[in-house]
């Protein structure tokens, strides 16, 4: 059984460029969270979706960023015109039900020039 | 509003020592508490998690933690440290209440172990 999965491991990108991350959850996860991890910090939670939903995106910064988990396919984190301050670790996290243990992937690390 | 406070930034301990890494954390009701640690470069892997029960909780890798409510602290504790134990930790608290379980983390310990 595949764990968590996220790519690219690595992106780069220049100041106001787009920068797509992809994660696709443990099979039988329908809950997944994304989290930001700035150097030298802990992660801290972005956005919380389920199939089609957005449950909680109270981490998420106003502007910029979107994410979502179509009923097909990966969820998708979306930063528009990306700024230094984004380069940060964006881990993805999975989980089957609302209460249960997260899987963590191994992480996007994207770096703004 | 939760919130965790790993106090030790740096750690270093000998090999064969033992390790005590601490964690408080704020949170009204009962938490659920993990710890995961971070090698270099890589995701988070889940050392232990305390949701209910029994207060003294066995991890993977030897490692323990203890839950004392009334100090607010989940502190990870491992008898003998080995060399590949090197790597930063992170203490979280997610919610019971709360729909989802968001975790929120704290800052982080790094662990180096000298031989």
């Amino acid at each position: 059984n595949a764990g968590v999965m996220q790519n690219p491991r690595h992106l780069v990108r220049r100041r106001g460029q787009e920068a797509r991350l992809r994660c696709s959850p443990m099979k039988g996860h329908s809950h997944v969270y994304w989290y930001r991890q700035l150097p030298e910090e802990g992660l801290k939670f972005m956005v919380y979706l389920q199939k089609e939903n957005i449950i909680d995106e109270s981490g998420m910064p106003k502007e910029r960023f979107s994410a979502e988990f179509p009923k097909e396919g990966p969820s998708i984190l979306r930063i528009q015109q990306v700024v230094r301050g984004d380069s940060a670790a964006y881990f993805c996290a999975s989980s089957r039900g609302q209460n249960n243990e997260q899987f963590f992937g191994p992480g996007t690390r994207l770096t703004v020039l | 509003a939760q919130s965790v406070t790993q106090p030790d930034i740096h750690i270093t301990v000998s090999e064969g020592a033992s390790l005590e890494l601490r964690c408080n954390y704020s949170y009204g009701a009962t938490p659920y508490l993990f710890w995961y640690v971070q090698s270099p470069g890589q995701g988070l892997q889940l050392l232990l998690k305390y949701f209910s029960g029994d207060t003294l909780v066995q991890g993977i890798k030897g490692f323990e933690a203890e839950f004392k409510r009334s100090q607010s602290s989940f502190n990870l504790r491992k008898p003998s440290v080995h060399w590949s134990d090197a790597a930063e930790y992170f203490c979280a608290v997610g919610s019971q209440m709360e729909y989802g379980n968001k975790l929120v983390f704290g800052a982080g310990t790094i662990l180096r172990v000298k031989s």
